[in-house]
């Protein structure tokens, strides 16, 4: 079954500075991977996803991610935080139901990103 | 574009009550999700449905927990009796896509407080 670890539970930044949330995940087969972002009071939106192709992966608000399969990481990263981008991020890895052609997803536990003006 | 709809925004029950909650998933979407969110931690997933049929319901706590998707469209989950460990935070979900890996657009969710 397929798992995923976010280490940093809380992370806290400087207005402008670089940002880098941790994931690693846990998955037999190439795993689809996925970083969703929860703004207080509203529900998941999508930043980005890899399924395959480029590692390197562009998404929306200025964050990017890169697959790294050695390392089994897909860490996100932004070079200069916005005030607006303090949230909760969370990662997921999909992979497919066993003896279906349907995939879920699985969560992890999400980090919790403070913004300092 | 209307987003996933959901209803209450907030409940409060007491255990052993019964409770449910409604989704109305973007339009012409074929699978629709229900997660389990408690604080601190990810959504985890309930049951997931292709269209009117169940794919995944193996997380779902069957002794309590109920959910249809009525004509492949609105769903409604229910919880009877509840039980002080269903607090949390519930998600409705849905994707256009019928193998469910790819965008999922969520509710804003319904918070759920067992006292």
């Amino acid at each position: 079954a397929q798992s995923v670890t976010q280490p940093d539970i809380h992370i806290t930044v400087s207005e402008g500075a670089s940002l880098e949330l941790r994931c690693n995940y846990s998955y037999g087969a190439t795993p689809y991977l996925f970083w969703y972002v929860q703004s207080p009071g509203q529900g998941l939106q999508l930043l980005l996803k890899y399924f395959s192709g480029d590692t390197l992966v562009q998404g929306i608000k200025g964050f990017e991610a890169e697959f790294k399969r050695s390392q089994s990481s897909f860490n996100l990263r932004k070079p200069s935080v916005h005030w607006s981008d303090a949230a909760e991020y969370f990662c997921a890895v999909g992979a497919q139901l066993g003896g279906t052609s349907y995939g879920k997803l699985t969560f992890g536990q999400g980090t919790i990103l403070t913004v300092h003006p | 574009e209307a987003g996933v709809a959901q209803s209450p925004r907030y409940k409060i029950i007491e255990k052993r009550q019964s409770v449910a909650f409604w989704c109305n998933p973007i339009s012409g979407h074929a699978t629709l999700y229900w997660y389990q969110q408690i604080l601190g931690q990810g959504p985890k997933l309930l049951i997931q449905f292709q269209n009117n049929g169940v794919v995944d319901d193996s997380q779902l706590p069957k002794d309590r927990f109920s959910a249809e998707r009525l004509k492949g469209v609105d769903s409604t989950l229910k919880i009877q009796p509840a039980k002080l460990e269903d607090s949390a935070v519930y998600l409705c979900a849905s994707s256009l896509d019928y193998w469910g890996l790819e965008t999922q657009y969520f509710g804003p969710g319904t918070r759920l407080l067992v006292l």
